[in-house]
């Protein structure tokens, strides 16, 4: 059974710091996607990520793949209290079964 | 551009009747899913449709649950008899054809179940 170990489960912080979200497993995915969720709605895609050491951008977020692709991290720089949610990771196996494999998630607040 | 549509968006029950959640997936789009969240579980696929037909029903969890798509725009999960068990968060979320390594999910808001 394919697994995603999201740590730390919680998080609480003060705006202007930094912080690492990581999303683990021993199973290998063709690709892995990174959600946020904000409360009373669905989960809202923020990143794609697909090669193996793959680094994507999103403002002060950054998403990186590992080289085996079985495991992420999203950095987040100088937090904001607009960042904060529960961030989900989801990974997909191969072939064409569209079927995700969720992270149980982060839940970041961000103090003023 | 209208989003995934469910209703209701609240839902409050006693135990044993039964419940029917609906889904208007984004137009054009051929694969719908539907998921249940809780804080024990996180997210969970219960079951995901292309072209209306169910492809993977694996983590429906009994013969109480069933889902339907009758037709492109329309899917139903039907809980009977519900139990306080079955109360959680129900998304539904739909996919467009152009797969590969991209499948974005469209999420909609939820509807929030409670058996009482």
């Amino acid at each position: 059974t394919q697994l995603l170990e999201q740590s730390p489960q919680f998080l609480s912080i003060q705006e202007g710091e930094n912080l690492t979200v990581y999303c683990n497993s021993s199973s290998v995915f063709s690709s892995l996607q990174w959600y946020r969720q904000e409360p009373g709605e669905g989960p809202v895609l923020l990143v794609t990520v697909v090669t193996g050491g793959e680094v994507k951008k999103l403002k002060r977020l950054t998403f990186q793949f590992g080289d085996a692709r079985k495991d992420s991290s999203l950095h987040i720089t100088a937090a904001q209290p607009g960042d904060t949610g529960l961030y989900l990771c989801a990974g997909k196996g191969a072939g064409n079964n569209r079927k995700l494999i969720w992270g149980l998630g982060t839940s970041l607040a961000v103090n003023p | 551009d209208a989003g995934v549509i469910q209703s209701p968006r609240h839902e409050v029950t006693e135990m044993g009747q039964e419940v029917t959640l609906r889904c208007k997936p984004i137009s054009g789009h051929d694969y719908l899913f539907w998921y249940r969240q809780t804080m024990m579980r996180g997210l969970e696929l219960l079951i995901y449709f292309n072209n209306n037909v169910p492809i993977d029903d694996s983590g429906m969890p009994e013969d109480r649950f069933s889902a339907k798509m009758p037709n492109a725009s329309f899917s139903t999960l039907k809980i009977q008899p519900s139990e306080p068990r079955d109360s959680a968060v129900y998304f539904c979320a739909s996919s467009p054809a152009s797969g590969g390594s991209t499948d974005t999910q469209y999420f909609g808001p939820g509807t929030r179940l409670t058996v009482l």
